[in-house]
C-alpha cells in the first residue's frame, strides 16, 4: 500500500480562482512528480522534483507552479484557474537516488473549472 | 509515430481467459513500467523491469530488450481485473518517462 495522498480528490471552482492541489508522501522519497491526464488520454508530466528546493517543468507546458520546501510535500498551484485547466492531476513519487525507481501514485485530484 | 505503442487499444474478454497486452517502443530504455489505472483514476504500479520476466500472482510481465517489446499477461482473468493498463518506458538518454496510451481491458463475468 503506497503512502502518498492527494487532496482534494474532487474540486469544482469558478474561473479566476486560485487553487492549490496538495500532495504528501510519508515514504521519504526524494523524487516527486505531477502529471496531468485528460479522460482516456495518456499522462503528461507537468512538474517534477528530485529533492528539496529542486523543481523542474515537465514536457507539457503548464500555467501551474510547484514548490518543494519539505521532502514529503509537493503542492501544485494554479494562480488563476481557467476552463482549459479542467483535468485530472496525478501526483507520484519514487524512491532512492536511482532514476529507475518504482513509481507510487496518489489517487488523483479531479479539477473542474467552470 | 509514437515512441511507445500499446496493443490492443481496447480488449473485452470473458472471465477466465488468458489476457495478453503488448507494448512496443522505439527508444533506448533503462526500465519499463506496467501500471494499472482503475475507473476513478488511481494508478498502481504493477511491475518495473529491465530484463527477463517478473511474476506477481496472476500477472506476468516479460521484456525483450533486443526486440524492444514487452508483454503483460493475466492468467485466469476476473472482472476485477477490468482497468486501463499502461506501459511507460524510462529513456536511457535523459531518464524521462514516456507513456503509452493505455489498453482498456474489460472482463465480463
Amino acid at each position: 500500500e503506497a503512502d502518498i495522498y492527494q487532496t482534494p480528490r474532487y474540486l469544482v471552482i469558478g474561473t479566476g480562482k486560485k487553487i492549490t492541489l496538495e500532495c504528501s508522501q510519508t515514504m521519504g522519497h526524494d523524487k516527486m512528480y505531477w502529471y496531468q491526464q485528460d479522460p482516456g488520454m495518456e499522462l503528461h508530466l507537468i512538474h517534477y522534483s528530485y529533492g528539496v528546493n529542486s523543481t523542474e517543468k515537465g514536457d507539457l507546458s503548464s500555467e501551474s507552479t510547484v514548490s518543494r520546501i519539505r521532502t514529503e510535500h509537493f503542492p501544485l498551484t494554479l494562480e488563476s484557474a481557467r476552463p482549459s485547466h479542467t483535468s485530472q492531476y496525478l501526483c507520484a513519487s519514487s524512491p532512492g537516488t536511482s532514476l529507475t525507481g518504482e513509481l507510487f501514485f496518489g489517487e488523483g485530484s479531479r479539477l473542474t473549472v467552470l | 509515430k509514437n515512441e511507445v505503442e500499446q496493443s490492443p487499444q481496447n480488449l473485452t474478454a470473458q472471465e477466465g481467459e488468458f489476457i495478453t497486452i503488448n507494448c512496443s517502443y522505439s527508444v533506448g530504455i533503462s526500465a519499463l513500467h506496467w501500471l494499472q489505472q482503475h475507473p476513478g483514476g488511481g494508478i498502481v504500479s504493477l511491475f518495473m523491469l529491465s530484463s527477463g520476466k517478473k511474476k506477481h500472482g496472476r500477472l506476468i510481465a516479460t521484456i525483450n530488450i533486443q526486440e524492444k517489446h514487452s508483454s503483460l499477461h493475466i492468467t485466469a482473468s476476473h472482472p476485477r481485473d477490468s482497468a486501463v493498463y499502461i506501459c511507460a518506458v524510462l529513456m536511457d538518454s535523459n531518464y524521462q518517462l514516456i507513456w503509452g496510451a493505455g489498453t482498456k481491458l474489460i472482463i465480463k463475468p
